[in-house]
């Protein structure tokens, strides 16, 4: 079995502040994991992935995230936020492909950018 | 240019009246799913396959319907929509490695209202 939790269901920051976008997870096995983004109106963009190489996981426009297995987390850190960043966030784990593969959401992270 | 489509984008409709939702990729992927998105709950998986002819039920299937009888297309059927499946419907595929699948990609999102 496998979940996950996105801790904030809404962030507010300013341009040109940090980001910290929280995500713990829940899984049998070592979990493959991933953050999306949806923009308004639009559909799912692959921000990073996570596939047991490298714990520090760097993906498009500035964003990381870090994978800890201690403490189950994966959260999502960008160093200044930027007005196009104003979107939702999605942690997801993947399931095997003995599961069907399945890919659990979190519930989204909603980011509001303060000029 | 990799993808994948769905189609319509938008669609009004009234309560039993048989609908298709159109899924292709042309990534030569393997697997394929479906899911859908409501407020709170981010994505449930409602029906995936494997590859050609093979199918098989998600987290929320009931009311839906699936085929795979090419590798490129994975319609999504609702035989007697009602209002409850009002949401927002995403088509994802992704190739298949030994364990798990690789990252999935998402199409654009069609918008479902069932009156």
């Amino acid at each position: 079995a496998q979940s996950v939790t996105q801790l904030d269901s809404h962030v507010s920051v300013s341009e040109g502040t940090p980001v910290l976008l929280r995500c713990n997870y829940s899984s049998s096995y070592s979990p493959s994991l991933f953050w999306y983004v949806q923009h308004p109106n639009k559909g799912l963009q692959l921000l990073l992935k996570y596939t047991s190489a490298a714990t520090l996981v760097k993906g498009i426009n500035g964003f990381e995230a870090e994978f800890k297995k201690s403490e189950t987390s994966f959260h999502l850190t960008k160093p200044s936020a930027h007005m196009s960043d104003a979107a939702e966030y999605f942690c997801v784990v993947s399931g095997l492909k003995a599961a069907g593969n399945k890919l659990t959401f979190g519930g989204g992270t909603r980011v509001l950018v303060k000029p | 240019e990799a993808q994948v489509t769905q189609n319509p984008r938008y669609l009004i409709t009234v309560t039993g009246k048989k609908l298709t939702v159109t899924c292709s990729q042309n990534m030569n992927h393997e697997y394929m799913s479906w899911y859908r998105q409501d407020p709170g709950l981010g994505l449930r998986q409602i029906y995936y396959s494997m590859n050609v002819e093979v199918t098989d039920k998600g987290d929320v299937p009931e009311g839906y319907k699936v085929s795979r009888k090419e590798k490129r297309n994975f319609p999504l059927i609702l035989e007697s929509p009602s209002p409850n499946q009002t949401s927002l419907y995403f088509c994802a595929s992704s190739s298949v490695g030994a364990y798990r699948t690789d990252t999935q990609y998402f199409g654009p999102g069609t918008r479902l209202t069932v009156l």
